[in-house]
């Protein structure tokens, strides 16, 4: 079945760093999604991936969708301490079988020190 | 905006027991989505519906578990005997169609003893 490797699984920075995270892909995907979730929170939509090629950017985050489809990346830049949390990213891929099903990554723990 | 609603936020139950977990999706989403979090595993899709009807229900761990949408403002998912391996923390997750971005639940913390 198709899998989602995230990277790095977790991050401790210093506050006012730039933080890049990515997904790869054992197969093509149509759709990319970025999550974070905090501690006893569900996950939170940051930014919705449909085209290859693609970079949106959602204020001091940025993500990609790869030209390959098989991969994305999230960029947060001048990192603070309230971006600490678990970014997940998930994809959707082809065919009737994955149509709507989100496999998401592992996440990433991202830590700030101040 | 009303976001995903789910109840109760925490359950504490004995194994044996009967779980009913409850979603009310956000107003105008056709699509709703069961998930399961825990550490070890991370976040599964255990089931999911469009327009009320179950699509895929592979991810549902076994038979004791069983989830229902009877209408499109209303779903339960449903643990019947429980056991302390179903301990985790279940979302519910809603969007405008199965292909478009899922919004999610503050979710059910789930204790099994």
């Amino acid at each position: 079945g198709q899998q989602l490797n995230q990277s790095p699984q977790s991050m401790f920075i210093q506050e006012g760093e730039d933080v890049s995270m990515n997904c790869t892909s054992s197969s093509i995907f149509n759709t990319w999604l970025w999550y974070k979730q905090e501690p006893g929170e569900g996950p939170v939509l940051l930014i919705a991936l449909y085209k290859a090629g693609e970079l949106t950017s959602n204020g001091r985050l940025t993500a990609q969708f790869g030209i390959t489809r098989k991969d994305s990346f999230l960029n947060i830049s001048a990192s603070i301490p309230s971006d600490v949390g678990i970014y997940f990213c998930a994809g959707s891929g082809y065919g009737s079988s994955n149509t709507g099903k989100l496999i998401f990554g592992q996440g990433t723990t991202l830590q700030v020190k101040p | 905006d009303a976001g995903v609603i789910q109840s109760p936020r925490h359950e504490v139950t004995e194994m044996g027991q009967e779980v009913t977990l409850r979603c009310k999706p956000i107003s105008g989403h056709n699509s709703l989505f069961w998930y399961r979090q825990t550490m070890m595993r991370g976040l599964e899709l255990l089931i999911y519906f469009n327009n009320n009807v179950p699509i895929d229900d592979s991810g549902m761990p076994e038979d004791r578990f069983s989830a229902k949408m009877p209408n499109a403002s209303f779903s339960t998912l449903k643990i019947q005997p429980s056991e302390p391996r179903d301990s985790a923390v279940y979302f519910c997750a809603s969007s405008l169609a199965s292909y478009k971005e899922q919004f999610f639940g503050p979710g059910t913390r789930l204790t099994v003893l």
